[in-house]
């Protein structure tokens, strides 16, 4: 079974501008989780989205944002681009209840 | 909103040597997440627990749920463990808080 892919691996973007993140989970995976990980605060839960539907989502602005479609790819959106959000983003999926989670390699957003 | 501390911060080991990495949470949580991430990023799900003790392989997850309190146990370290280990308490809601992680180094 192939992994959770993410697309792009790498990605520089000046501030003001939004970008789109893609997630594509193991196959048979409805539940797609996204996190951010930086230097200074470690990982941090962005949202997670099960059979389309967005089920929780972490403390960060409305600049953040999600979807999940009905082949359980997901995307993240940040629109309005500041300096601190370069990090390292990560999705994850699982089964969809309270399970193993399996990680992406990342998309690794450089902010200028 | 639920505290995740872990400590060491920071663990060099010798080969061979017997490892452990503690977890505490604030709250009640429904599972326990131990996670490993190797330099380049890429994160592994080591265990996930919500009661007892589970092993694999050389690894070894134990957790008091009246504590809130886990470990992560390393036995007969290798370089191969070097890597930044994670707690993560996830609250049933699929929601996981995240400790800072524990730096581990094996030396040859």
């Amino acid at each position: 079974k192939a992994g959770v892919t993410q697309t792009p691996r790498y990605l520089i973007k000046t501030r003001g501008q939004q970008v789109t993140l893609s997630c594509s989970p193991i196959s048979g995976h409805r539940s797609v989780s996204w996190y951010q990980q930086t230097p200074g605060q470690g990982l941090q839960f962005l949202f997670e989205y099960f059979s389309e539907t967005q089920r929780n989502k972490g403390n960060f602005p409305g600049r953040f944002s999600g979807r999940q479609f009905s082949n359980s790819r997901s995307e993240m959106n940040v629109s309005t681009l500041e300096l601190g959000d370069s990090a390292l983003y990560l999705c994850a999926s699982s089964l969809g209840g309270e399970d193993t989670q399996y990680f992406g390699p990342g998309t690794r957003l450089t902010v200028l | 909103k639920n505290e995740v501390e872990q400590s060491p911060q920071n663990l060099t080991a010798q080969e061979g040597e017997f490892i452990t990495i503690n977890c505490s949470y604030s709250v009640g949580i429904s599972a326990l997440h131990w996670l490993q991430q190797h330099p380049g990023g890429g994160i592994v799900s080591l265990f996930m627990l919500s009661s007892g003790k589970k092993k694999h392989g050389r690894l070894i997850a134990t957790i008091n749920i009246q504590e809130k309190h886990s470990s992560l146990h390393i036995t007969a370290s290798h370089p191969r463990d070097s890597a930044v280990y994670i707690c993560a308490a996830g609250a049933g809601s699929y929601q996981l808080t995240f400790g800072k992680g524990t730096k581990l180094s094996v030396i040859p």
